[in-house]
């Protein structure tokens, strides 16, 4: 089993349509969670942290579920920039990242 | 803040020279300097993780001599592709943790590898 795990994609919307990501990761001593997002040939970037109580970041809602070891993005009103791969990203400790092999988002007019 | 910058962007080399990638964090103190490489439609491995001033850790099936990883200072690491091959062409990518935010890694633009 792979340490993160995501929806293969990809995922083609319609602008303003409302597109969910799930993740699941296997290790339960992890610590801190990420969703990165990388554009074609670019290197990633941080979108945002996922916390227990869940949080939003406008268009954006990451939420984390520890017992079942799931994390979830919930992107609102798609907008054609919103186009990349989505990476989710799991911490165990020490900084050592694991990640998720993407699912690739394409919005569409 | 939280800057890091990689040099060269985009290299191609002939089979068997090697190759050095620098990866530097411009606007504070790495204390953990992170390589990663990236083959395309694949997600980010890990390839090993060096501390300021030892032994880089690395990876599982990555090879410690092909893939020489130095971190002189806390600004600086370098990955040396030794003897490169075709096989090795990727996408290599830096990052960096110690910046602001203590549990993030900064990442670095990537280098492009293309081994004729």
């Amino acid at each position: 089993r792979k340490e993160v795990e995501q929806d293969p994609g990809p995922f083609n919307v319609p602008e303003g349509a409302t597109v969910a990501f799930n993740c699941t990761y296997s290790n339960s001593a992890s610590q801190s969670f990420f969703w990165y997002r990388q554009d074609c040939r670019k290197e990633p970037k941080l979108l945002m942290s996922v916390y227990s109580s869940g949080n939003e970041d406008g268009r954006f809602t990451a939420q984390l579920n520890r017992a079942s070891q799931y994390i979830s993005l919930l992107i609102r009103d798609s907008k054609l920039s919103d186009s990349a791969t989505y990476l989710c990203v799991v911490n165990t400790r020490n900084n050592d990242m694991r990640f998720g092999a993407g699912t690739r988002l394409t919005v569409k007019p | 803040g939280a800057v890091v910058s990689q040099h060269p962007s985009r290299v191609i080399c002939k089979s068997g020279t090697s190759v050095k990638i620098e990866c530097r964090s411009l606007d504070f103190q790495a204390t953990t300097m992170f390589w990663y490489r990236q083959f395309p439609k694949q997600s980010l491995m890990l390839m090993a993780t060096s501390n300021e001033g030892s032994k880089a850790t690395y990876e599982q099936g990555v090879e410690k001599d092909k893939f020489l990883i130095n971190h002189a200072s806390l600004t600086l690491s370098t990955l040396t592709v030794t003897s490169a091959h075709p096989e090795d062409s990727s996408f290599y990518i830096c990052s960096a943790a110690g910046g602001p935010a203590a549990d993030t890694q900064y990442f670095g633009p990537g280098t492009r590898l293309t081994v004729l």
